[in-house]
């Protein structure tokens, strides 16, 4: 089975342009969520779906930050303008609550340098 | 606001040694999970424990789950170099799903 697939694995970008990253979760998941990691602040969650709804994205950290999902199988985070600091590694994650269990899979992730 | 506290943060160990890493909260939490991060990848769940007390073996590596359900532990026996990577739990709140919470990670080096 595919597990969470994460696109680009890697970016490269120049103050000010326009990012996206983009998401496919594994089949059957009902809720996913992005992440940012970076060594200062550790895991961070962005902003997380259920059944392709935005529920919480309070972890968003500016209006430059935005998400979509516009259907079950595919999802984007789009920075713009992106900025220095907003280099980090970008991670996707999906799950299936059931049993009280919430168990996340994650992709790769997208590693984002912002010169 | 959850918050999850990992000690220690950094871990280095000769192979052959034991080790535990401590996750520590203030909150309840329904579930409670580990995971692995290797370098260049993304978490890959170890374990799940959801009862209080609870205490799940994989191989080398024991996983229990406070009474409380408040706090976990991970104990490594007879470290590997493959063990090597950043631990993180993650905490369910009870009560309804919520956004999970993610651990301060521990870094363990397992020198060969």
């Amino acid at each position: 089975d595919a597990g969470v697939i994460q696109s680009p694995r890697h970016e490269v970008t120049e103050m000010g342009q326009e990012v996206t990253l983009r998401c496919k979760p594994i089949s059957g998941h009902d809720y996913l969520f992005w992440y940012r990691q970076t060594m200062m602040r550790g895991l961070e969650l962005l902003i997380y779906f259920n059944n392709n709804v935005p529920i919480d994205d309070s972890g968003m950290p500016e209006d430059r930050f935005s998400a979509k999902m516009p259907n079950a199988s595919f999802s984007t985070l789009k920075i713009q303008p992106s900025e220095p600091r907003d280099s980090a590694v970008y991670f996707c994650a999906s799950s299936f609550r059931t049993g009280g269990r919430d168990e996340q899979f994650f992709g790769p992730g997208t590693r984002l340098t912002v010169l | 606001t959850q918050l999850l506290e990992q000690s220690p943060q950094f871990l280095s160990i000769q192979e052959g040694e034991n080790l535990t890493v401590y996750c520590n909260s203030s909150s309840v939490f329904s579930s409670l999970q580990w995971y692995r991060q290797e370098p260049g990848e993304g978490p890959v769940l170890l374990v799940t424990v959801v009862t209080g007390g609870e205490v799940k073996k994989l191989k080398r590596l024991t996983f229990q789950f406070g009474d409380a359900r408040k706090d976990s532990s991970l104990h490594i026996t007879a470290a590997q170099p493959g063990d090597t990577g950043l631990y993180l739990c993650a905490g369910g709140p009870s009560g309804g799903y919520q956004k999970v919470t993610f651990g301060t990670g521990t870094k363990l080096q397992v020198i060969p």
